[in-house]
């Protein structure tokens, strides 16, 4: 079984610009989280989906992060325009179901702002 | 407030010695108890899971994990570790009846030949 797929793995941007990164969960997952884990810090959860529909955004600083999972299978976060506290990395995590409670992590996409 | 602590930041162990990592949380009821793994580059990996039940979860790689509620922990343990478990170990709690994790600040593990 393939795992959650993230791309690109790394990224290099300026203050002020925006930047996207893309989740592929592992198939037949209806949950799908995004994470940012800023170095020597956990992952802190930014936004849930269930299928299509947000279930929570509340950690998602929504005047410059936004994201969506049209279909309910892929989802892009977008960051717009990216601040210097914004360099992190970037988890995408997925969930076969509400009640399975292993969440498989991808790799993740390191984002560096300068 | 609801959180959870690893107090140790860095530990260093000689490879063939034992590990505990320490994990404590604070929530009203008995939250749902996770170990995850993360190697340099590496997304998280479940080493092991605490739902209910037996107290003493067994994981992969040799880890095992013992849930004490009376001291509101759950601690990692391995007899004998390994060069390649080097790496940063997070310790998560999901509320119970919620599928939200919280995760720890994580144990960065260094291990001596």
């Amino acid at each position: 079984e393939a795992g959650v797929a993230q791309s690109p793995r790394y990224k290099i941007i300026e203050k002020r610009q925006s930047v996207a990164f893309w989740c592929n969960p592992i198939s037949g997952h209806a949950t799908l989280y995004w994470y940012q884990q800023i170095l020597g810090q956990g992952p802190k959860l930014l936004i849930q989906f269930q299928n299509n529909g947000v279930v929570d955004d509340s950690q998602l600083p929504k005047d410059r992060f936004s994201a969506e999972r049209l279909k309910g299978v892929d989802s892009t976060l977008k960051i717009q325009p990216a601040k210097l506290e914004d360099s992190a990395v970037y988890l995408c995590a997925s969930r076969i179901r509400q009640g399975g409670y292993e969440q498989y992590f991808g790799p993740g996409t390191r984002l560096t702002v300068t | 407030a609801q959180s959870v602590t690893q107090p140790d930041i860095h530990i260093t162990v000689s490879e063939g010695a034992s590990l505990e990592l320490r994990c404590n949380y604070s929530y009203g009821a008995t939250p749902y108890l996770f170990w995850y793994v993360q190697s340099p580059g590496q997304g998280l990996q479940l080493l092991l899971k605490y739902f209910s039940g037996d107290t003493l979860v067994q994981g992969i790689k040799g880890f095992e994990a013992e849930f004490k509620r009376s001291q509101s922990s759950f601690n990692l343990r391995k007899p004998s570790v390994h060069w390649s478990d080097a790496a940063e170990y997070f310790c998560a709690v999901a509320p119970y009846n919620t599928d939200k994790l919280i995760f720890g600040t994580g144990t960065r593990l260094q291990v001596f030949p």
